[in-house]
């Protein structure tokens, strides 16, 4: 069974602490991406990847940079992070079009 | 990319035909049509993708009309467990450009 896996289900930081959310899949996919989902706001695109080492800008970028340094491993890095994105985090993958996304089950990030 | 428009909330009941219809009125040329599901605390789930016309799979059916500028999610004979958030999804996905997901239709199923 093909998996996206997001290494924390629940985390607890401080404000203005260095956050690092992990995801990887194991489906040999070219493409990865980050949303966080709100309350009310539906899925939002933080950043994605479409290729090693590559990486576009979402919606909403700002506060987020990601890493890429494998094609199976897609990171998402709160510089320092703040309470405003207390959030549910979704990581994805996709082959191409026809295959749909893959998500993970998300890992839901409070900042204190 | 086309912005989508559908309902907030639908209610239904076991063993009926739910139909969620989807507006998209500045669909492109290769946009295509996905529609997912989420149930809590989980990510969504790819359920179905169309570009025209009739598309069914063992889960649903997708009706496109010819302009493209609606689609319709059909579920045959819901159950409890249909009760998540449906999400209309429009654009060309992976690739240089990603999908963006609206706040979806919120499906409750009665008993």
């Amino acid at each position: 069974d093909v998996k996206v896996t997001q290494s924390s289900r629940y985390l607890v930081k401080r404000t203005g602490e260095k956050v690092f959310l992990e995801c990887v899949q194991d489906m040999d996919h070219e493409n990865m991406f980050w949303y966080r989902q709100d309350p009310g706001l539906g899925l939002r695109l933080i950043y994605f990847s479409y290729d090693v080492k590559m990486k576009e800008k979402g919606d909403i970028p700002e506060g987020y940079s990601v890493s890429r340094e494998k094609k199976e491993r897609f990171s998402l890095i709160l510089e320092s992070a703040s309470t405003n994105q207390t959030s549910m985090y979704l990581c994805a993958s996709s082959f191409g079009l026809e295959d749909g996304y893959t998500f993970g089950s998300g890992t839901r990030l409070t900042v204190v | 990319l086309a912005k989508t428009t559908q309902p907030i909330s639908m209610d239904s009941y076991e063993g009926q035909e739910v139909n969620i219809t989807c507006s998209h009125n500045n669909i492109a040329t290769n946009d295509y049509i996905t529609w997912y599901q989420q149930f809590p605390s989980q990510g969504p789930r790819f359920i179905i993708q169309g570009y025209k016309t009739k598309v069914t799979n063992e889960v649903a059916s997708l009706f496109i009309p010819a302009d493209r500028k609606s689609s319709t999610l059909s579920l045959p004979r819901v159950s409890l467990s249909d009760t998540a958030v449906y999400y209309c999804l429009v654009g060309e996905g992976a690739g240089r450009r990603a999908l963006t997901f609206g706040s979806g239709t919120r499906l409750q199923v009665q008993p």
